[in-house]
C-alpha cells in the first residue's frame, strides 16, 4: 500500500491534556509533513521535519522524526476544543518521483 | 498570492456516466499537481500527480484519468463512473523551494469535491 499508517485511529481527550499522535512510512523520505483537516475540507499544512532532522517546534506543536524506525510523532501540548479535527502524516517521498503520500489519519476530539 | 480553485464542491452523478473534475491555480508557475481522493472517514489515496504540461504519473491502475493540458490546470476524468468513484476529491499544489532542491515541503489543497455515484 502506498500509505502510511498512523495511530492512534481516534483519540479523546479532555481539553488542557497532550495529545500525541504517531505515524509510520515505508520508503525513504525528504521529509514528512502534518496536516490538519477539519470535518468536509481541504488540509492546512502545520508543520515539515526534514530527514536530517529529529525535532522540530512550533507553538503548540512538537514533531519527532526517527529515520531509522521510519516513523514520526506530533505532539499537541495544552490542548484546545478548536483543535479537534483529523491529523495526517505525509511523506515526500525520496529518488526524485515528486509523489507525496498520506497516511490514514488520526481523528482527535478535544472535550471542552 | 496564490490560490486554487477546485469545482463543482459537490456532485451526484449516476453509475455510468462520465466525470470532469477541474482544478486551477493562480500566482505560481511550473507547480506540481495532484489528485487525492478520500474516503469517507479514511485516508488519502494519491490517485495522479504532475510534474509539468502533459506529464502525468498514475498511482493506482482505475478507472480515473487526468490530463494537464496548461500549466495551472489539472483536470480528473472518467469516462463511465462506478460506485467505488464515490468519495471526495481532493486537488493540491506545490512548488519546490529552488536551491536546486528536488523536495515538496508544502501542499496547499482546494475545498475538495464531495462525489457521490448512486
Amino acid at each position: 500500500s502506498q500509505q502510511g499508517e498512523e495511530d492512534p485511529q481516534a483519540l479523546s481527550i479532555q481539553e488542557g491534556e497532550n495529545a500525541t499522535m504517531n505515524c509510520s512510512y515505508k520508503t525513504s523520505i525528504n521529509n514528512l509533513q502534518w496536516y490538519r483537516q477539519n470535518s468536509g475540507r481541504g488540509l492546512v499544512h502545520l508543520i515539515l521535519i526534514r530527514s536530517n532532522e529529529r525535532e522540530k517546534h512550533s507553538g503548540r506543536l512538537r514533531v519527532t522524526l526517527d529515520t531509522s524506525k521510519k516513523s514520526s510523532s506530533l505532539l499537541i501540548t495544552a490542548s484546545r476544543a478548536a483543535d479537534t479535527a483529523s491529523y495526517f502524516c505525509a511523506a515526500d517521498h525520496k529518488g526524485g518521483y515528486q509523489k507525496v503520500t498520506f497516511g490514514t489519519g488520526t481523528k482527535l476530539q478535544v472535550i471542552p | 498570492s496564490q490560490t486554487i480553485h477546485q469545482w463543482p464542491a459537490t456532485l451526484v452523478q449516476p453509475v455510468g456516466s462520465p466525470l470532469s473534475l477541474e482544478c486551477t491555480v493562480e500566482g505560481t508557475s511550473n507547480p506540481n499537481l495532484y489528485w487525492y481522493r478520500q474516503a469517507a472517514g479514511r485516508g488519502l489515496q494519491l490517485l495522479f500527480y504532475s510534474v509539468g504540461i502533459g506529464q502525468i504519473s498514475s498511482e493506482v491502475p482505475q478507472n480515473l484519468s487526468a490530463s494537464r493540458p496548461q500549466d495551472r490546470q489539472f483536470i480528473l476524468s472518467s469516462k463511465k463512473l462506478l460506485l467505488s468513484d464515490s468519495g471526495f476529491y481532493l486537488c493540491a499544489w506545490s512548488t519546490l523551494p529552488g536551491q536546486g532542491l528536488a523536495t515538496n515541503e508544502k501542499l496547499f489543497f482546494g475545498s475538495g469535491t464531495q462525489l457521490s455515484v448512486l
